[in-house]
């Protein structure tokens, strides 16, 4: 399978943990989006990447949240003292030379309990 | 009022049927549309993409986007039970570093009736 890949696919944790989520894009796609989506809702934007810099984020995303791409492959989505509010499905997609196309992930689902 | 703006269903039609699927949307800086296809609890599948007014066609789906009016539709022909899913519009623009993040629509959940 050569699709982005996203790890964990599930993470329960208690209000206050800090959770960290993986993800893998699509091989030599250099852009690297993360979105998060709740019930109902379509995926909101949080934060882009090509290759190693972040080029952009969103306001949704706050002090507690974090994103790095060290290496520009791989990802990570870093959520501190976590919140109720932050159960939703985390979302990565990458895109390549078509930039405007992006293919997503399978999500991770968050549950804060 | 959400950038991109999506009735969020269900619709339900019967097998065979043509679908329409419709979003409008308010960014005039928004350039490329698409559709994505989102099964319960899976990620969005990418259906189609356009950055111009007009049709543009891929088997039993066309997409078409009208720029005057700020609106956007996929029509399914021949609809399939399979083809019961969450589908999502999106648009997007360009900054300094290239295409930026997709904004999304809710999504219309579609029901095919076998």
């Amino acid at each position: 399978d050569t699709g982005v890949s996203q790890d964990p696919r599930h993470k329960i944790t208690k209000r206050g943990q800090n959770v960290t989520f993986r993800c893998d894009p699509i091989s030599e796609h250099n852009r690297l989006y993360w979105y998060r989506q709740t019930l109902g809702q379509g995926p909101e934007f949080l934060t882009y990447f090509q290759n190693e810099a972040q080029l952009e984020k969103s306001r949704l995303l706050s002090d507690r949240f974090s994103a790095e791409r060290p290496k520009g492959s791989f990802s990570t989505l870093e959520i501190q003292r976590t919140e109720q509010g932050d159960s939703a499905m985390y979302l990565c997609a990458s895109s390549g030379a078509v930039q405007e196309t992006q293919y997503f992930g399978p999500g991770t689902r968050l549950l804060v309990l | 009022q959400k950038e991109v703006e999506q009735d969020p269903g269900p619709l339900s039609v019967p097998e065979g049927a043509i679908v329409s699927l419709n979003c409008t949307y308010s960014n005039s800086a928004f350039q490329y549309f698409m559709w994505y296809r989102q099964y319960s609890r899976k990620g969005p599948e990418l259906l189609m993409y356009t950055y111009s007014s007009g049709n543009k066609e891929d088997g039993r789906f066309t997409a078409q986007v009208d720029k005057s009016s700020k609106y956007i539709s996929l029509f399914i022909r021949d609809s399939q039970p399979s083809d019961s899913a969450t589908y999502l519009c999106a648009s997007g623009g360009y900054s300094g570093g290239g295409a930026d993040g997709l904004t999304f629509g809710k999504g219309t959940h579609l029901i095919i009736q076998p």
